[in-house]
């Protein structure tokens, strides 16, 4: 799978939108973009995911560029329970392609008031 | 829907004694499961996958025999940590993948385990 890039920590006003970059610069064409998010002492939970095509659900919005290269999680409004470390994982989706995921360092993001 | 919870969801025990991990999915049946690790201020490293009525495949590094995987049914595995010790001590976390369904895995609340 595709190794990822994610800065380490980033801060966010609540109430404002949390852009959450991430780099997959050796993605290649069967590899979906995923997202998850892991809170204090919980386990991981999924965000969304994407192989081309911007994606929204009710959690957030994923912009992925169109060469693949790198793709932007965006929370459109923080709120403080949305302070987490937030995880970009590229690997081949669908079927029984793997399904294992590989999880990076994340990005941890501080919603402050 | 889509719920997997663990039992218990912490256990403090004396070095050298075996400790068993439930993980369930509660609305859904899972063909496979995966078991995580997590050591303080680290990320989440798998340790191994089960598969429902065979043997669970291992990541390097990890022994087999120390972390026994059952996985007798599709709502059901079970990671028993076998004569522990204080560096087992750590968040352990499974998850496990709709039988047929969307791709995402569906992630437990973790276990934490203290040995003393």
């Amino acid at each position: 799978d595709a190794k990822t890039t994610q800065p380490t920590s980033m801060d966010c006003a609540e109430g404002r939108a949390a852009n959450l970059p991430c780099n997959h610069s050796t993605i290649s064409g069967n590899e979906y973009v995923y997202w998850y998010r892991q809170i204090h002492s919980q386990g991981p939970q999924y965000i969304i995911h994407g192989l081309k095509n911007n994606e929204t659900n009710e959690m957030a919005s994923l912009i992925i560029t169109e060469d693949r290269k790198s793709s932007t999680l965006i929370l459109p409004h923080a709120t403080l329970r949305d302070t987490a470390v937030y995880y970009c994982i590229v690997r081949v989706g669908g079927g029984n392609a793997g399904n294992m995921l590989t999880f990076g360092g994340g990005t941890r993001l501080m919603v402050k008031p | 829907g889509a719920v997997v919870s663990q039992h218990p969801s912490w256990v403090i025990c004396k070095s050298g004694t075996s400790v068993k991990i439930e993980c369930r999915s509660l609305d859904f049946q899972a063909t496979t499961m995966f078991w995580y690790r997590q050591f303080p201020k680290q990320s989440l490293m798998l340790m191994a996958t089960s598969n429902e009525g065979s043997k669970a495949t291992y990541e390097q590094g990890v022994e087999k025999d120390k972390f026994l995987i059952n996985h007798a049914s599709l709502t059901l595995s079970t990671l028993t940590v076998t004569s522990a010790h204080p560096e087992d001590s750590s968040f352990y976390i499974c998850s496990a993948r709709l039988a047929g369904g969307p791709d995402e895995q569906f992630f437990g609340p973790g276990t934490r385990l203290t040995v003393l």
